[in-house]
């Protein structure tokens, strides 16, 4: 257990509504993801965050922001939701240990559905 | 750009018998390779990680190897169970902290 919260669980919204969902972590781990999954694709990743205020895009960016104003807190932003973003959304920290390595763990996922 | 693929997509057993899943990776330059397990409707559990200098890791009735040469991962599961049934995908890393490159996963039915 990475102590990795994500909120909201399940939402449903309206298209072009902006949506934010929100990945707490209480290890003060530096590296944050998300990733979003969906049948056929697999998990791909959206954004993520290198430390507070430092963030990179991943393969599948567009349509999306991030924030990361505190290192517990790493938000991801629909910014005008549309339907191809309906899936299920995963948060995912990277903790070190000098004996494994850098293990990555997930969160329990947020399942938005745009109507 | 790394690729990770899984076969078979879809995998189905009595229980009881020991089963190997793949895993290839086009990229043999890895940092490190994982294997999680997901269960319907669940997030993703960490079940093995292999570091580049290893060749293998054990946990429990779990083996995960690494052929980073070929490009190449098993996960071998021995005496399998009905709960052993879920999702096993496997992602590889091509740096530290670089963000993981995942296959699309073996969904695995043991049957009593």
């Amino acid at each position: 257990d990475a102590g990795i919260t994500q909120s909201p669980r399940h939402k449903v919204t309206e298209t072009g509504t902006p949506v934010t969902l929100r990945c707490h972590q209480t290890e003060n781990h530096r590296y944050m993801y998300w990733y979003r999954q969906d049948p056929g694709h697999g998990l791909r990743l959206i954004h993520y965050s290198y430390g507070v205020k430092d963030t990179d895009k991943g393969e599948v960016s567009d349509g999306y922001s991030v924030s990361r104003s505190k290192t517990e807190d790493f938000l991801l932003t629909l910014e005008s939701a549309t339907s191809s973003q309906t899936s299920v959304y995963f948060c995912a920290i990277s903790k070190s240990d000098l004996n494994s390595g850098n293990t990555i763990y997930f969160g329990e996922g947020s399942w938005l559905t745009v109507v | 750009k790394q690729e990770v693929t899984q076969i078979p997509a879809a995998l189905s057993v009595p229980e009881g018998e020991n089963l190997v899943l793949n895993c290839s990776f086009t990229d043999s330059a890895i940092y490190n390779l994982q294997w999680f397990r997901q269960d319907p409707g669940k997030g993703l559990t960490s079940l093995l990680l292999i570091q580049s200098s290893q060749r293998e890791q054990t946990s429990g009735r779990l083996n995960a190897s690494l052929d980073k040469s070929s490009g190449r991962s098993t996960l071998y599961i021995a005496a399998s169970q009905p709960g052993d049934s879920a999702t096993y995908l496997c992602a590889v890393t091509n740096s530290g902290n670089t963000p993981l490159v995942f296959g699309k996963g073996t969904r695995l039915s043991v049957i009593a």
